[in-house]
């Protein structure tokens, strides 16, 4: 089944304790991307990847790190986590030039205390 | 510019027609998207329409274009309870980023 998985689903966690929010997808997509959802402000884009060892800035990037070591991988990366970070997140992954179909992770809930 | 905006929450009545507006300011994308999003699920992609139509219609829905207003809007006819969701409409200002408005609530009252 082709599809995007993220781990954890939930996480509560304390300001400034490193963590990391896994996604990998099965489809053997080039482009991976990473997205926040907030209260009225919908999907905001963090950082995206066209390849393996290529990624790049979105609308929202401070305070995140991604890493692309292997193309079905895309990790999330929060060095030190602050409560502004306290989000919805969203993976997502499709093949390039392709932007008409955008798979979607389960999303993960992130509290930062 | 990537700013997207349709209107927050929208109350219909079972059986009624739903429609969700949404407006647009970057005109070189070359698909619209609207995404559904249950209760505490990720996000589906509902439809999406490419840039040089006026209008796509799959079963219930109805997704109409009007590109010199940059305005799309997404009809559900015969809308069920299972309609209940938030709704996102989304352009494409490069082929590689969605840009999102804020989600408009459906909430469907028997």
């Amino acid at each position: 089944e082709a599809q995007v998985t993220q781990n954890p689903r939930y996480l509560i966690t304390v300001t400034g304790k490193k963590l990391t929010v896994t996604c990998s997808q099965n489809m053997n997509h080039e482009y991976m991307s990473w997205y926040r959802q907030d209260p009225g402000l919908g999907l905001r884009q963090i950082y995206y990847s066209m390849n393996v060892e290529v990624t790049d800035k979105g609308d929202v990037p401070e305070g995140y790190k991604v890493s692309r070591k292997e193309k079905r991988n895309f990790p999330l990366i929060l060095e030190s986590p602050s409560p502004n970070q306290t989000s919805l997140y969203f993976c997502a992954s499709s093949s390039v030039g392709s932007a008409d179909t955008q798979y979607f992770g389960p999303g993960t809930r992130l509290t930062v205390l | 510019g990537e700013d997207v905006e349709q209107s927050l929450f929208l109350s219909v009545r079972e059986g009624d027609s739903s429609v969700i507006n949404c407006t647009y300011t970057d005109s070189s994308s070359t698909y619209l998207y609207w995404y559904k999003q249950e209760p505490g699920a990720g996000l589906q992609l509902l439809t999406y329409i490419f840039s040089n139509m006026d209008m796509k219609q799959d079963q219930r829905l109805t997704v109409l274009l009007n590109k010199k207003d940059k305005h799309l809007s997404l009809r559900i006819a015969d809308t069920q309870t299972g309609d209940s969701a938030i709704y996102f409409c989304a352009e494409t200002p490069n082929d590689y980023k969605l840009s999102f408005g804020a989600g408009t609530t459906v909430t469907v009252r028997a």
